[in-house]
Parts: structure tokens; sequence; C-alpha cells
């Protein structure tokens, strides 16, 4: 069975430009969510998504975006990039149902904004 | 602001110790708790989710919850060295399940 993939796993953006990050569940899997990690802050929880509707959002700025589409694939957004926007994103997937539910994280994808 | 708290370690065992790993949670009113471990360079991958008060084991994991001290720990028995790595505590205060707190983790080493 096939993990989360996200893509791509590595890029180098410059300042003020704008970059999209996809994530492919695990089959079966209907919410997807997205986090930020950085050496400073950790793990901060960036927005969720479960049948193409966004159904939390962190406390980030509105630079930051995402979509989910109806095969439960997922794509962020970060717009006018910021030298503090490097990070790894990390996307995971959880069926959503009732009772436990266990994220499970893709390989995430590192941004380095120059 | 709910917040998650480790100490940040790094917190060092010798081979076949048992590693002792805690983390508060401010949020009184938090649902479940998940440890997560990341190697250096990868991504988080789930050890061990607990709901209830008490202690749950997974072969030489433990987790142990107290919701009145909102507190919750990882045991690791006959630590390993493959156990090298940072701990990251996770906590769902009721907001949408895919939402997690994380606190920063707690570095673990072990010696052989």
């Amino acid at each position: 069975k096939a993990g989360v993939t996200q893509t791509p796993r590595y890029l180098i953006k410059t300042r003020g430009q704008q970059v999209t990050l996809s994530c492919s569940p695990i089959s079966g899997h209907r919410s997807v969510s997205w986090y930020q990690q950085t050496p400073g802050q950790g793990l901060q929880f960036l927005f969720e998504y479960f049948s193409e509707t966004q159904r939390n959002k962190g406390n980030f700025p509105g630079r930051f975006s995402g979509r989910q589409f109806s095969n439960s694939r997922s794509e962020m957004n970060v717009s006018t990039l910021e030298l503090g926007d490097s990070a790894l994103y990390l996307c995971a997937s959880s069926l959503a149902n009732s009772g436990a539910n266990v994220l499970t994280f893709g390989a995430g994808s590192r941004l380095t904004v120059l | 602001q709910k917040e998650v708290e480790q100490n940040s370690g790094p917190l060092s065992v010798p081979e076949g110790a048992i590693a002792s790993l805690n983390c508060t949670y401010s949020d009184r009113g938090s649902q479940s708790f998940f440890w997560y471990r990341q190697y250096s360079g990868k991504s988080p991958e789930l050890i061990m989710f607990i709901y209830s008060n008490g202690d749950k084991e997974d072969g030489r994991f433990t987790a142990q919850l107290n919701k009145a001290s909102q507190y919750v720990s990882l045991l690791i028995r006959d630590s390993q060295p493959s156990d090298s790595a940072t701990y990251l505590c996770a906590v769902n205060s009721g907001g949408s399940q895919g939402n997690l707190i994380f606190g920063k983790g707690t570095k673990l080493s072990v010696k052989p």
C-alpha cells in the first residue's frame, strides 16, 4: 500500500515568488493536513481538508492557502515568499473516521527561500 | 494559546536502559495524545496513541497518561541505538482530527 506522496521533495525559490506543493494521500484516506516544520517553531498546523472542504486552519497568514480535489489529493500554495517560509512542509493523511485518527506523514517538501 | 511542552534534551541513556520521555499540555479539554518518532532528515512516524488515563503498552513502548496532571509520558524499555531520534508529543485539543498541537520534541541518544 503506497504511503503519502509529496512532490517536489526539494525546491529553491527566491523572495516574492510563489510555490505550489502537492500531496497524494494514502488510498482511502479522506483527510489531508498540512504542517510546517522549522527548527525554531517545530511542527505547526497549517490547515486540514476533508471532502474538498477546509475543515480547520492554523495561525498562518493568508499567503498560505490550500485545496483538495475530489480524489483527495491536496495542494498548498504559498504566495509572495519570504525568507522565513523556508521550512519542511509535511502533509499527513488520515481516515478521518470516528475514534483514533492517526496521521500518517509524507516525506515532506523542503523549501528554501533565498 | 494551547501549548505542548517537552524537554528538548538531549536525553542520553545507555543501551538496554529505560528511556523516559515526558510531555505536559495546557488544554485541560485535550482528548487524544500521540507520540511520534522522527529520525534526522525523515518525517514523523507514529509510535503510539492514548486516550484514557493509565498505561498503554505496545512492545517495548509504554505510554502513560494522567489527565489530572495534564501529563503524558513515553517509556522505552531495553533502549537500542536505533531508538536514537527526536520524539514528538502531540495533542488533539478538540479541533478537527487532523489538527494536532506538537511539542518541539525531545532528542534521545542511546549509547552502545
